[in-house]
């Protein structure tokens, strides 16, 4: 089976502009989720989706936002950048949810300046 | 209180000894526990779950859980060079809100010839 996909692996934004990340899960995976990792704070969860629902939420502003869709594929956007959000967005899928095994993708870098 | 601890290490073990990896959580109400390791650069890769009180093997590894002193452990014998990288702990469980993944800073694990 192929792993999870993310695109694109490197982006570089500047203040104030907004970004999409993608991700594909693993086949037959219906739970997306996303993580914000940066080495201060480490590896932090931004939400999940199961079945095109947002399910759970971490405690990330409404500027962080995310969708799913009918094939499982995930997307989130981070609307007004700020330096502060540079960071690793990671993406994993789960055949059950977020309480069991995830499996991740490789990441998109984000860089803001 | 951190709901996920971990001593950053580094932890330094020669080649070919045990290296003993602890976690320890906040939340009695936890079910399932994860180690993932994640290499620089790279995103986190699962090596170990654990859901009932006891131990786990899987190769070089065990997973051990005990569930009344909130403690999680990785042990990985005969260490190599190659398992030189980041451990994580994760630990998942339910909410009121839902489902909760949460993960730890982090033992970095150095493996000397």
């Amino acid at each position: 089976k192929a792993g999870v996909t993310q695109t694109p692996r490197y982006l570089i934004k500047t203040r104030g502009q907004q970004v999409t990340l993608s991700c594909s899960p693993i086949s037959g995976h219906r739970s997306v989720s996303w993580y914000q990792q940066t080495p201060g704070q480490g590896l932090q969860f931004l939400f999940e989706y199961f079945s095109e629902t947002q399910r759970n939420k971490g405690n990330f502003p409404g500027r962080f936002s995310g969708r799913q869709f009918s094939n499982s594929r995930s997307e989130m956007n981070v609307s007004t950048l700020e330096l502060g959000d540079s960071a690793l967005y990671l993406c994993a899928s789960s055949p059950w949810g977020l309480a069991n095994e995830q499996f991740f993708g490789p990441g998109t870098r984000l860089t803001v300046l | 209180q951190k709901e996920v601890e971990q001593n950053s290490g580094p932890l330094s073990v020669p080649e070919g000894a045990i290296a003993s990896l602890n976690c320890t959580y906040s939340d009695r109400g936890s079910q399932s526990f994860f180690w993932y390791r994640q290499y620089s650069g790279k995103s986190p890769e699962l090596i170990m779950f654990i859901y009932s009180n006891g131990d786990k093997e899987d190769g070089r590894f065990t997973a051990q859980l005990n569930k009344a002193s909130q403690y999680v452990s990785l042990l990985i014998r005969d260490s190599q060079p190659s398992d030189s990288a980041t451990y994580l702990c994760a630990v998942g469980g339910v909410t009121g809100g839902g489902n909760k993944l949460t993960f730890g800073t982090g033992t970095q694990l150095k493996v000397e010839l």
